[in-house]
């Protein structure tokens, strides 16, 4: 059965730092991957999502970034975090067009 | 770009009355799925329509897409304790097939 996993599950960050956050797909190939914000325990706002190995497609302009460097795994980042960073992160996948999206469990950042 | 507005964003219900959320896409839709994101949880899919005017039931739950693609909701009879959450409404397609956009969420609080 697919599974998926991201970690880690809170992050508490200096103004400034950086941040890398890795969400690990298994049991399936060629996965379609998104990262997901949600602040204020509300709307999830769509960061960047992928299609493939190296394609990222980025959905609001900031100082965060993604990268897919193998097919089941993908990583959002920042160099310099921003107090407007804080908030819950969501990895997600899906087998393609038109099906379901399963959720990791995500991370809690908190950037002090 | 596509927009999916969602409402009311809370609604707060005796157990055993009734609970209906609206969704509305500025565009026509491909497919429209509903998750439901218990506190502190991550979002978990509970169904998706397709076709113009379907109309699917679990259990208590019913789901209708309208006849042009472009709004939905979700109905819940009877309330019960366990329905606390926040329901997503989600919109597929409208330019992008890969791109699956989120409604703000109705958060639903049930007093016993």
């Amino acid at each position: 059965s697919q599974t998926i996993h991201q970690w880690p599950a809170t992050l508490v960050q200096p103004v400034g730092s950086p941040l890398s956050l890795e969400c690990t797909v298994e049991g399936t190939s060629n996965p379609n991957l998104y990262w997901y914000r949600q602040a204020a325990g509300r709307g999830l706002q769509l960061l960047f999502y992928s299609v493939g190995i190296g394609q990222i497609s980025s959905e609001v302009p900031q100082n965060l970034s993604a990268s897919r460097p193998q097919d089941r795994q993908f990583i959002l980042s920042s160099k310099k975090l921003l107090l407007s960073d804080s908030g819950f992160y969501l990895c997600a996948w899906r087998t393609g067009q038109n099906s379901p999206l399963h959720f990791g469990n995500g991370t809690r950042l908190t950037v002090t | 770009g596509q927009q999916v507005m969602q409402i009311p964003q809370y609604q707060h219900v005796q157990e055993g009355e009734d609970f209906t959320t609206y969704c509305n896409s500025s565009t026509t839709l491909s497919n429209i799925q509903w998750y439901k994101q218990r506190p502190g949880g991550h979002p978990v899919f509970l169904i998706q329509l397709v076709k113009s005017g379907e109309v699917k039931k679990q259990k208590r739950l019913t789901f209708q897409f309208g006849e042009a693609k472009k709004n939905s909701s979700l109905h819940i009879t009877a309330t019960q304790t366990t329905d606390v959450g926040t329901y997503f409404c989600a919109g597929g397609g409208g330019g992008s097939n890969y791109k699956l956009t989120f409604g703000k969420g109705t958060l639903l609080t049930v007093n016993p």
